[in-house]
């Protein structure tokens, strides 16, 4: 069985300073791992994705994530916000390689970010 | 530019309608899938397909219906049987079942009158 939890369902950072989403997931498997962005009334955008190769997995408009397995973490940093990251965040887990057709999604966090 | 297009963007249903959500794709792609999202949840998983004329149901697919007669189309029908069916659906795709990452479109979003 799989799972994800986002510790945080609203974030608010001041522009130009750091941001730091947080997921934690469980697994039976090697997961793959994936952080989508989606801004109001759109799709979802791949940010990144872990697949069992480097634990620090680089993104998309300067994001980043790193895989811990000891804490079972994927967290999910910027070093400076923009006003353009505000967005909704979804962090998804896959125990299958590559992710397959089963995904569970986590319930996202609203990152807000001001002037 | 390849990609997902979904129609219409909004959509209202009259109780004890059916409504058709388009769903077309020019990616190439083999697999696709359906998801419903609400408020305050993740994603979850109606219906996806492997192929043309093959789909299978996902976590929650009573109340709906799909079909896949062609590659790069896979409309999904929202019964009279689905009691709550006001929510964001969003439509997917990926090169095959097992490889990703899904593609997704910009969604349709369904209210009831």
């Amino acid at each position: 069985a799989q799972s994800v939890t986002q510790l945080d369902s609203h974030v608010s950072v001041s522009e130009g300073t750091p941001v730091l989403l947080r997921c934690n997931y469980s697994s039976s498997y090697s997961p793959s791992l994936f952080w989508y962005v989606q801004h109001p009334n759109k799709g979802l955008q791949l940010l990144l994705k872990y697949t069992s190769a480097a634990t620090l997995v680089k993104g998309i408009n300067g994001f980043e994530a790193e895989f811990k397995k000891s804490e079972t973490s994927f967290h999910l940093t910027k070093p400076s916000a923009h006003m353009s990251d505000a967005a909704e965040y979804f962090c998804v887990v896959s125990d299958r390689p590559g992710g397959g057709n089963k995904l569970t999604f986590g319930t996202g966090t609203q990152l807000k970010v001001e002037l | 530019d390849g990609g997902i297009t979904q129609s219409p963007k909004y959509l209202f249903r009259k109780e004890g309608q059916n409504v058709t959500l388009s769903c077309e794709q020019n990616l190439n792609h083999d697999a696709m899938y359906w998801y419903r999202q609400d408020p305050g949840q993740g994603l979850r998983l109606i219906y996806y397909s492997q192929i043309v004329n093959d789909f299978q149901k996902g976590d929650i697919a009573e109340g709906y219906s799909v079909s896949r007669e062609k590659k790069e189309s896979f409309p999904l029908t929202v019964t009279s049987a689905q009691k709550n069916p006001t929510a964001f659906y969003l439509c997917a795709s990926s090169i095959q079942v097992g490889m990703n990452p899904q593609h997704f479109g910009d969604g349709t979003r369904l209210s009831i009158l």
